[in-house]
């Protein structure tokens, strides 16, 4: 079954705006990281966050790993935020790799 | 200290062909992952070496082959390439299991 769910698939913002990502993910993930792919294809990491709160600049995210969420939180939104937001985690027993969500796909406009 | 760098960039091959790309992972770290992304599939896993040793394969066919090397630089091999091997190949170094990881630049296949 679907593993890392991340909602909503698709989102438009103006520049100045907050925005709230969601990632649902079953009890056999952990480790929940957050991640940028901007426009030329490159995964920036943004936290690797398996519980708690933790913040960098305009964007946090929380983890809640009893209740199987993670929230990423974009605030004052720029037009360099757009792109495609993905979370993924280890999943047990699978060593290193990590399984990944099908992504938001983000667009800040002025 | 320098990112995870993945070379060639950019690559066009034609069916049939085999293509072998190239990634150097953060120093210090011994853990290299490779990933496919494509439009249909998203981000799949495709095999992670660790001091010269693959510990753990995703659901590519045989034709995906990769190795490491002593200063834990990677390759990966598609042999007898097909239209559907078209994607963005990604590689990501960690320092131990189960970390962060950290991503190149990504090369992108085309195959025509």
């Amino acid at each position: 079954g679907i593993q890392v769910e991340q909602s909503p698939p698709d989102l438009i913002l103006q520049e100045g705006a907050n925005s709230t990502l969601r990632c649902n993910f079953s009890d056999s993930v952990n480790n929940l990281q957050w991640f940028h792919q901007n426009p030329w294809g490159q995964l920036i990491n943004l936290f690797y966050i398996p519980s708690g709160t933790k913040q960098n600049g305009r964007l946090s995210a929380t983890t809640v790993a009893t209740e199987r969420y993670s929230l990423l939180y974009i605030s004052s939104s720029q037009t360099t935020d757009s792109g495609v937001y993905f979370c993924a985690g280890h999943i047990t027993g699978g060593g290193n790799k990590l399984t990944f969500g099908t992504g938001t796909q983000l667009k800040v406009e002025l | 200290k320098a990112g995870v760098t993945q070379t060639p960039r950019y690559l066009i091959k034609t069916r049939g062909q085999q293509v072998t790309l190239s990634c150097s992972p953060i120093s210090g770290h011994r853990s290299v992952s490779w990933y496919q992304q494509t439009p249909g599939q998203g981000l799949q896993f495709l095999f992670e070496y660790f001091s010269e040793t693959q510990r753990n394969k995703g659901n590519f066919p045989g034709r995906f082959s990769g190795r490491q090397f002593s200063n834990s630089r990677s390759e990966m091999n598609v042999s007898t390439l097909e239209l559907g091997d078209s994607a963005l190949y990604l590689c990501a170094s960690s320092f131990v299991e189960r970390d962060t990881q950290y991503f190149g630049p990504g090369t992108r296949l085309t195959v025509l």
